[in-house]
């Protein structure tokens, strides 16, 4: 079965630094992987996704994902932080043969000042 | 616009009480999912729908149920709430197709005492 790890419950980093989070998945199969971001007291908005075209996938608000085949990775990064970044993000990636998503736990993102 | 409603926002009930929550989409979306999100699990997809009449256990579907007579609407009610259903829960539709983005609502949060 599919499933996606998150390494890190908890990322800080400084208002302009670089955002590395982390996301690697089991699959038997190509998958179809997903970032979304959950803000507080939101519902979860879909940041990007990768459907086998291009490996570099850009998303909104500058942040973009390269998937990895040989590590099983797909990590979401942005060069430069922003105070409107912090929130908590989900990796996720569809169950094969089925319509459903599998959720990562979450990385919540603390942009400090 | 199209759109995805969820409610109550909030809800507080008694342990033993039959709930239902309610989800409205004007998306048009075959789709449609029910998850429970809570500390440290991320979501979990409790009960998921392709279409009318049509209706599918998830992850963690024990003291849920869902029906679907429209389009529009997959209501999911609590049989009899107990204290470890105390979570926030969050509808989400799609179109047919694996790549096909999933979109939120704002999520209910749900207190059984």
């Amino acid at each position: 079965a599919q499933s996606v790890t998150q390494l890190g419950s908890h990322v800080s980093v400084s208002e302009g630094a670089l955002v590395l989070l982390r996301c690697n998945y089991s699959s038997s199969v190509p998958p179809y992987l997903f970032w979304y971001v959950q803000y507080p007291n939101q519902g979860l908005q879909l940041l990007l996704k990768y459907t086998s075209a291009a490996t570099l996938v850009k998303g909104i608000n500058g942040f973009e994902a390269e998937f990895k085949k040989s590590e099983t990775s797909f990590h979401l990064t942005k060069p430069s932080a922003h105070m409107s970044d912090a929130a908590e993000y989900f990796c996720a990636v569809i169950e094969g043969g089925s319509e459903k998503l599998v959720f990562g736990k979450g990385t919540k993102l603390t942009v400090n000042p | 616009d199209a759109e995805i409603t969820q409610s109550p926002r909030h809800k507080i009930t008694e342990t033993g009480r039959q709930v239902t929550l309610a989800c409205h989409q004007t998306w048009n979306h075959n789709n449609m999912f029910w998850y429970r999100q809570d500390l440290g699990h991320g979501l979990r997809l409790i009960h998921y729908s392709y279409g009318v009449q049509d209706t599918n256990k998830g992850e963690v579907s024990d003291g849920y149920s869902v029906s679907r007579s429209n389009t529009e609407d997959l209501p999911l009610t609590l049989e009899s709430a107990a204290s470890s259903q105390t979570s926030v829960y969050f509808c989400a539709s799609s179109s047919t197709g694996s790549t096909d983005t999933q979109y939120f609502g704002p999520g209910t949060r749900l207190t059984v005492l």
